[in-house]
C-alpha cells in the first residue's frame, strides 16, 4: 500500500487564486510529521511547510497552510494567491521515526505538477 | 553559499563503469541523507549517516552502491558496474538532530545517465 498518496498528477491554476494540492498517508505510528517540499525544474527539494502529528494547530508559513486532518489522515497543502513562480512540482512527505529511513528520512509521494497560469 | 552542494551536477556513463559522486551538507549538520529519484517518482531513501557511522540504509541499496562519510563532513556515493536502471537523481540532504521537527535541507541533485 501506499504509504503517500498524491492523487493529482497536475494542475492548472489561475494566478491570483488559491490552490489545493491533496496529500493522504498511511501509518500506525502515533508520533508522525508530514512535510511539504517543493521542487523546481532545476531540481532542487526546497522545504515549505512541516506539521507534527501531536500539533494541535494547522501549520502556516507565509502563503502556504497545511490542512491537517488526522482522522482522515490527510494533510492538504493550501498556497494562497498563487503566483507564476510558484509553479513545480510538489511532493508531500512522511517521517515516521520506527518504521526505517533513518530518524528523519521521509517517504515521498508521487507529486503534483503544479502549474499557474498567467 | 552555505547550503547542501553535490558534485557533480550531471553525469553521464556508460554501463558496466564506476561513478562516485559527492555531498557537501551544511556545515554544522550532523545528519546525512541519500535519496534517489527516477523520472515520475518521488525521492526514494536510500541511506543516511549521523556524524560519520552510516546508520540505515534502505533495501534499495544493492551491494554495488556504497556510501562513506569519513570524517563526519562531506559524503561520497559510489555506484560500481553501473547498471541502466542506475539512471536517476541523486539527491542528497542534511539535517540537524535536535529534539522537535528537523526538516531536511536538500541539494540540487547529480542526476546520472547511463549509456
Amino acid at each position: 500500500a501506499q504509504k503517500i498518496t498524491q492523487t493529482q498528477p497536475g494542475m492548472f491554476v489561475q494566478e491570483k487564486e488559491a490552490v489545493t494540492l491533496d496529500c493522504t498517508y498511511d501509518t500506525s505510528d502515533q508520533s508522525y510529521g508530514l512535510f511539504w517540499y517543493k521542487q523546481p525544474s532545476s531540481g532542487e527539494m526546497i522545504f515549505l511547510i512541516y506539521q507534527g502529528s501531536y500539533d494541535e494547530q494547522n501549520a502556516t508559513e507565509g502563503r502556504y497552510s497545511l490542512n491537517f486532518q488526522k482522522a482522515r489522515k490527510s494533510a492538504n497543502l493550501v498556497i494562497s494567491a498563487s503566483q507564476l513562480g510558484d509553479s513545480a512540482m510538489y511532493f508531500c512527505a512522511m517521517r515516521e521515526p520506527y518504521s526505517g529511513g533513518g530518524a528523519d528520512g521521509l517517504t515521498f509521494g508521487k507529486g503534483t505538477h503544479l502549474i499557474i497560469q498567467p | 553559499d552555505t547550503g547542501v552542494s553535490q558534485d557533480p551536477r550531471h553525469k553521464i556513463t556508460k554501463r558496466g563503469q564506476n561513478v562516485t559522486f559527492r555531498c557537501d551538507p551544511i556545515s554544522e549538520h550532523n545528519r546525512l541523507y541519500w535519496y534517489r529519484q527516477t523520472l515520475g517518482q518521488g525521492p526514494e531513501f536510500l541511506t543516511y549517516f549521523q556524524n560519520e557511522a552510516q546508520l540505515e540504509k534502505s533495501r534499495l541499496l544493492s551491494d554495488r552502491f556504497s556510501a562513506e562519510r569519513p570524517k563526519g563532513s562531506f559524503s561520497t556515493l559510489e555506484i560500481q558496474r553501473t547498471e541502466q536502471g542506475d539512471s536517476a537523481m541523486y539527491l542528497c540532504a542534511s539535517s540537524l538532530a535536535r529534539g522537535g521537527a528537523t526538516e531536511a535541507f536538500f541539494g540540487q541533485g547529480t542526476r546520472l545517465t547511463v549509456v
